[in-house]
């Protein structure tokens, strides 16, 4: 069970967009359409913003959405907003009910 | 409203054990698959444990299968995590969290308690 890969941060002016990937292998990311990401807030629990790699939960802003290719799932954020900035986490089923997170990028709005 | 409230964290020495607990509210909470996740300080999420709706079905991560076991009792609505042989890496806060779907199995969690604390240390 690896953690995927993230980058450590990103950063963005307000009103733009940037994008988080999410690399794994093809036991994982690669094997099913089963991704997940999170927003965490300094001190606060997960919560839930895509799943099954594009899908948004009801509640959340229609400015998040994700992707996929290959080994590496995507997070995009369109329109940074000031209360955007958190950590994102992704997540994979990885197989044999087993699941991988990712070691988390930290989302500085500028 | 839905909930999920983790308690039982606390200060154990290396090798003690120490048993968490997870009190659901607000949903049929034997309707669902449930986790534990933990967050060393300063460190990212880490996926521990799952299990399915009725208890008969679990899983570990590699760093805690054979140590820890997870179990739930739906008559009581709480979900447990038994923590023995613990280390020093074992410290965390620790969240229980319900898989998205009722039923059956969805792969995300959508509801999270705010976490229990857990200190491993002489």
């Amino acid at each position: 069970q690896s953690a995927l890969t993230q980058p450590a941060s990103v950063s963005g002016s307000p009103g733009q967009s940037i994008t988080i990937s999410c690399t794994g292998t093809s036991s994982d990311v690669g094997s099913y359409n089963l991704v997940s990401w999170y927003q965490q807030h300094p001190g606060k629990a997960p919560k839930l913003m895509i799943y099954e790699v594009s899908k948004r939960p009801s509640g959340v802003s229609n400015r998040f959405s994700g992707s996929k290719s290959g080994n590496t799932a995507s997070l995009t954020i369109s329109g940074l907003q000031a209360e955007d900035e958190a950590d994102y986490y992704c997540c994979s089923y990885a197989g044999s009910s087993t699941f991988g997170f990712g070691g988390g990028t930290k989302l500085t709005v500028l | 409203e839905v909930q999920l409230v983790e308690s039982g964290g606390g200060l154990v020495q290396p090798g003690g054990s120490l048993r968490l607990s997870c009190a659901a509210s607000g949903f049929t909470f034997s309707s669902y698959w449930m986790h534990w996740v933990r967050q060393a300080p300063g460190k990212g999420l880490v996926w521990v444990s799952r299990i399915n709706s009725d208890g008969s079905s679990t899983s570990y991560a590699d760093s805690v299968k054979g140590r820890f076991t997870i179990s739930r009792d739906n008559a009581k609505n709480t979900l447990y995590l038994q923590m023995n042989s613990l280390r020093a890496e074992d410290t965390a806060v620790y969240y229980c969290a319900r898989e998205g779907m009722a039923m059956g199995t969805s792969y995300y969690m959508d509801v999270w308690g705010k976490g229990t604390t857990v200190t491993v240390s002489s």
